[in-house]
């Protein structure tokens, strides 16, 4: 399995606080992509990273940003959380490469704004 | 812009039985195409991919798909389903603008005893 980890795995947060998504990769790989899930609507992107400081909007950008320092990591925010923000977050990485641009994905966050 | 149909939300078969679940795309040049499965609770999982070549591909879990580029479809296929592939299906199409891929919407699979 390609070494993703998501952090917290589950969070529950009020309405209108600010909330931080975690993803860390050791596989060295090129890209990295926030997803989020909800029932009929299969997995959107948020954000994506194409190397460090290097970022771009998905589909379903507004009210998230995205931050990527190191290669490994790449942070999800929510500034103020709304309820439509409930949902469950995956974090996905890339090589890339030519022929190589499958996804591998980490275990998602399950976030629930109140 | 690429784009990706499978039109069945919700498939039951019974174990044993063959299985064909459909995936139609839109992509202006030669497609990146995937299927993942997701198991309740996890993350998805890559199945099998086509990037040229031969258009049957096998992939993991006993699984293939079929490119036909005239149909635009990529459908996934297994003779013989397991009770342990009761999942989601996703079909997904890719792009080389940053690795981004577009998702299907998903098929659920049921598979009765």
């Amino acid at each position: 399995d390609a070494g993703i980890t998501q952090s917290p795995r589950h969070k529950v947060t009020e309405t209108g606080t600010p909330v931080t998504l975690r993803c860390h990769q050791t596989e060295n790989h090129r890209y990295m992509y926030w997803y989020r899930q909800d029932p009929g609507h299969g997995l959107r992107l948020i954000h994506y990273s194409y190397g460090v400081k290097d970022t771009d909007k998905g589909e379903v950008s507004d009210g998230y940003s995205v931050s990527r320092s190191k290669t490994e990591d790449f942070l999800l925010t929510l500034e103020s959380a709304t309820s439509s923000q409930t949902s469950v977050y995956f974090c996905a990485i890339s090589g890339g490469l030519a022929g190589n641009y499958e996804q591998y994905f980490g275990p998602g966050t399950r976030l629930t704004v109140t | 812009a690429q784009s990706v149909t499978q039109p069945d939300i919700h498939i039951t078969v019974s174990e044993g039985a063959s299985l064909e679940l459909r995936c139609n795309y839109s992509y202006g040049a030669t497609p990146y195409l995937f299927w993942y499965v997701q198991s309740p609770g996890q993350g998805l999982q890559l199945l099998l991919k086509y990037f040229s070549g031969d258009t049957l591909v096998q992939g993991i879990k006993g699984f293939e798909a079929e490119f036909k580029r005239s149909q635009s479809s990529f459908n996934l296929r297994k003779p013989s389903v397991h009770w342990s592939d009761a999942a989601e299906y996703f079909c997904a199409v890719g792009a080389t603008n940053a690795g981004k891929s577009t998702f299907g919407d998903g098929t659920t699979l049921t598979v009765k005893p």
